[in-house]
């Protein structure tokens, strides 16, 4: 089961935006609408972000968003605030074989 | 309010054994297919194994196939990951995840706060 591919890194001052791009294949990403991100803050447990592409769960801000398009999906953060700091994770279902993979996550750092 | 909660991480020799229990309440356990997820120290989230709603599916991750075991008590509203023969690239947070339905997505709304698992010698 390999990886999906996330930037390790991105950054933005406070008010601007931030895209992380999450890449996989027609197996993962490309062959299905379950492409999830996570925030995950230091000795914290993840929190889900991001659902089914573009969904935001109750009481995400409406900064997040997501996108896909082909085998890449995509987490833009918008109006970047000081809380936004954190790692984020995508994932995606893979089918009954691999199941479920994680991207190797983007920190994201607030200039 | 879902809430899980993980026991039984500890520190356990290489080749040992170790079984962690999750602990769900706030939903309707057997509606939900439920997963583990390992963090590895400064690493990032590897899915490690999920079990359906009704128990009758299981699936592993490659890293685990044949040494892990997921199973689930719905009536005590627990799941369990039965680990044998650990190796110290096993170390790690385990996280407790609920999926969003029956047979799972990967789509985890509510987690655990985990539990530290630690092969060593």
């Amino acid at each position: 089961q390999s990886a999906l591919t996330q930037p390790p890194s991105a950054s933005g001052s406070p008010g601007q935006s931030v895209t992380i791009s999450c890449t996989g294949t027609s197996r993962d990403v490309g062959g299905f609408e379950y492409v999830s991100w996570y925030q995950q803050h230091p000795g914290k447990a993840p929190k889900l972000m991001i659902y089914e592409v573009t969904k935001r769960p109750s009481g995400v801000p409406d900064r997040f968003s997501g996108s896909k398009s082909g085998n890449t999906a995509s987490l833009t953060v918008s109006g970047l605030q000081a809380e936004d700091e954190a790692d984020y994770y995508c994932n995606s279902f893979a089918g009954s074989n691999n199941f479920v993979v994680f991207g190797g996550g983007t920190k994201v750092t607030v200039l | 309010e879902a809430q899980l909660v993980e026991s039984g991480g500890d520190l356990v020799q290489p080749g040992g054994s170790l079984r962690l229990s999750c602990t769900a309440s706030g939903f309707t356990f057997g509606s939900f297919a439920m997963s583990w997820v390992r963090q590895a120290p400064r690493k990032g989230l590897e899915w490690v194994s999920a079990i359906s709603g009704s128990g009758a599916s299981t699936y592993y991750a490659d890293s685990v196939k044949g040494r892990f075991t997921i199973s689930r008590d719905n009536p005590k509203n627990t799941v369990d990951l039965q680990m044998n023969s650990l190796r110290a690239d096993d170390t790690a947070v385990y996280y407790c995840a609920r999926d969003n339905g029956g047979y799972g997505s990967g789509t985890y709304f509510t987690w655990g706060q985990g539990t530290l698992v630690t092969v060593s010698s």
